[in-house]
C-alpha cells in the first residue's frame, strides 16, 4: 500500500518530556491506527480511531482523528525509557479492498 | 490466548532455496496479509487475502507465493526468484468489517539468506 506522511522522522527527548507526532494523507480515512514497534518485534496496536474528531487515550498516550479525516496525531505524556521504539500510523482508505496504508514511522529515543 | 503466531522467529537459508514462512491466527479474522520490512524502512505489502482460497498481489509480490486453504493459515513462500530475500517478514490479520477496521500483527520472522 501507499505510505502516509508521518513526522517527525525521529525524536530525541529527555525522560519526562511530552512527545507529539502526526500523520497526514492525501486521501480521506475512515479509520486511523497507531502502532509501536520494538526492534525485532511485530508492531503492537496502541490506539484505534474510527470517527472524525475522536480523541482517545490509552494510559499516557492520546490520539486524535483529525476533523478533515486526512490526519491524525499521537501524543505521549511524561515519557519514560520504555517508550523507546518506532511509532507507525496506519489506516485503510475507502475503496482499497481492505488494504492498509502505513506511515514511514517516527523513531523515538528517550534519554534517561 | 488469541493472536497471530509466526514461526520460526529466525530462519537461515542458502541462496537458491525456496523457504516457507508460517502464519497462523485464531482471531477468526477474514483478511490476512504479508509485509516485508527492511532496516529503517516502512512496511511494504507482499500479498493479502480477504477470504479463503482467494488472494491478491501487493506492491512487491514478485518472487513470492502464498496460499489460503484455511481461514486460520496464510503461509508465504519466498522463492529463489526473489532477488533480495533477506528481510523481516510480518504477517497480519484484520476483521473485514468496514466500520471498525483494525489490523493486528504477528511477532515476525527474520529471514537471512546466505
Amino acid at each position: 500500500g501507499q505510505q502516509l506522511n508521518q513526522s517527525p522522522q525521529s525524536m530525541f527527548i529527555q525522560e519526562g518530556e511530552d512527545v507529539s507526532m502526526n500523520c497526514t494523507s492525501s486521501s480521506i480515512f475512515n479509520t486511523w491506527l497507531w502502532y509501536k514497534q520494538d526492534p525485532g518485534e511485530g508492531p503492537v496496536l496502541l490506539i484505534a480511531l474510527y470517527k472524525a474528531g475522536e480523541l482517545t487515550s490509552n494510559g499516557r498516550l492520546t490520539a486524535q482523528f483529525g476533523i478533515t479525516r486526512k490526519d491524525s496525531f499521537l501524543n505521549i505524556s511524561a515519557s519514560i525509557p520504555s517508550d523507546v521504539g518506532i511509532y507507525f500510523c496506519a489506516g485503510p482508505p475507502p475503496n482499497t479492498g481492505n488494504q492498509f496504508y502505513f506511515g514511514t514511522g517516527t523513531s523515538l529515543t528517550v534519554i534517561p | 490466548d488469541g493472536g497471530i503466531t509466526q514461526s520460526p522467529k529466525y530462519l537461515f537459508r542458502k541462496e537458491g532455496q525456496n523457504v516457507t514462512l508460517s502464519c497462523e491466527q485464531n482471531l477468526n479474522h477474514d483478511a490476512m496479509y504479508w509485509y516485508r520490512q527492511d532496516p529503517g524502512q516502512g512496511l511494504r505489502l507482499i500479498y493479502y487475502s480477504q477470504i479463503v482460497n482467494d488472494f491478491q498481489k501487493g506492491d512487491i509480490a514478485e518472487g513470492y507465493s502464498v496460499s489460503r486453504e484455511k481461514k486460520e493459515s496464510f503461509p508465504l513462500t519466498v522463492t529463489s526468484a526473489q532477488k533480495n530475500p533477506t528481510a523481516f517478514y510480518l504477517c497480519a490479520s484484520s476483521v473485514s468489517d468496514r466500520s471498525t477496521d483494525t489490523q493486528y500483527f504477528g511477532p515476525g520472522t527474520r529471514l537471512t539468506v546466505l
